[in-house]
C-alpha cells in the first residue's frame, strides 16, 4: 500500500525554525517528485515547494523562497522541510504528496494525513 | 504566478442532480498540468481528475473533467451523498504551482 506518513509538526515561537519529514512506502521513491502544500486553519490549499525524484531540481513558493527548504534522502525514502524564520501566518496543517511523475510538474496521486504547525508566542 | 480563480464560490445543489465547477486561469495553462482534487472536512485532499480530463484511480465515471487554454471544468454527473466536499483546481504548467480558492458543493 503507497503510504506517506508526516511528523515533525508542533508549536514554536516566530523567528523559529522547524524541520518536517515525510517517510514514504509501498512504492519508489527516488522515481518520482515530492511534494509539500499547506493549509491554513479555514483556507483553502496552498502549494508550497516541489523537489524533483532525484532532488536535483527545487521549486518554491514566492512566500517561502529563502526561508524554507526542501530536500529528500531517497537511502530512507524521507522527504524533508525545512522551515526557517517562521511567521505566524505560516500556521498551518503541512501535507506532503506524491506526483504521478519524476518531475514536478504534474498532479499529486497520494497525500499524507498532514502535519500541525503552530507559530506563535 | 498563475492565479486560478474557481466559481462559483458554493454550489447548492440536491443528490442526483448534476454539478458544474469552474476553474479559470489568469494565463494559459496546458491541459496536461490541469488537476482537480476534493477535500472533505479534517481529510487530506483527493486527487480526482488530472491532464484536465482523466480520472484518477478509484474515481467514478460521473465525474468529468474538460477545458483548455484558460478555462476548465469539473463536472459531477449526478451527485452521490458521499460527492458533498470542498474541489479545488489546481495548475502545475509553471512554478510556483497554484490552486484555486476552492468550490463548496453543499447539499441543499
Amino acid at each position: 500500500e503507497v503510504q506517506l506518513l508526516e511528523s515533525g509538526g508542533g508549536l514554536v515561537q516566530p523567528g523559529g525554525s522547524l524541520r518536517l519529514s515525510c517517510a514514504a512506502s509501498g512504492f519508489t521513491f527516488n522515481t518520482y517528485a515530492m511534494s509539500w502544500v499547506r493549509q491554513a486553519p479555514g483556507k483553502g490549499l496552498e502549494w508550497v515547494s516541489a523537489l524533483s525524484g532525484g532532488g536535483t531540481n527545487t521549486y518554491y513558493a514566492d512566500s517561502m523562497k529563502g526561508r524554507f527548504t526542501i530536500s529528500r534522502d531517497n537511502s530512507r525514502s524521507t522527504l524533508y522541510l525545512q522551515m526557517n524564520t517562521l511567521r505566524a501566518e505560516d500556521t498551518a496543517v503541512y501535507y506532503c504528496a506524491k506526483t504521478l511523475g519524476y518531475n514536478w510538474n504534474r498532479a499529486m496521486d497520494v497525500w499524507g494525513q498532514g502535519t500541525t504547525v503552530t507559530v506563535s508566542s | 504566478e498563475i492565479v486560478l480563480t474557481q466559481s462559483p464560490g458554493t454550489l447548492s445543489l440536491s443528490p442526483g442532480e448534476r454539478a458544474t465547477l469552474s476553474c479559470r486561469a489568469s494565463q494559459s495553462v496546458g491541459s496536461s498540468y490541469l488537476a482537480w482534487y476534493q477535500q472533505k472536512p479534517g481529510q487530506a485532499p483527493r486527487l480526482v481528475i488530472y491532464g484536465a480530463s482523466s480520472r484518477a484511480t478509484g474515481i467514478p465515471d460521473r465525474f468529468s473533467g474538460s477545458g483548455s487554454g484558460t478555462d476548465f471544468t469539473l463536472t459531477i454527473s449526478r451527485l452521490e451523498p458521499e460527492d458533498f466536499a470542498v474541489y479545488y483546481c489546481q495548475q502545475c504548467g509553471g512554478s510556483p504551482g497554484t490552486f484555486g480558492q476552492g468550490t463548496e458543493v453543499e447539499i441543499k
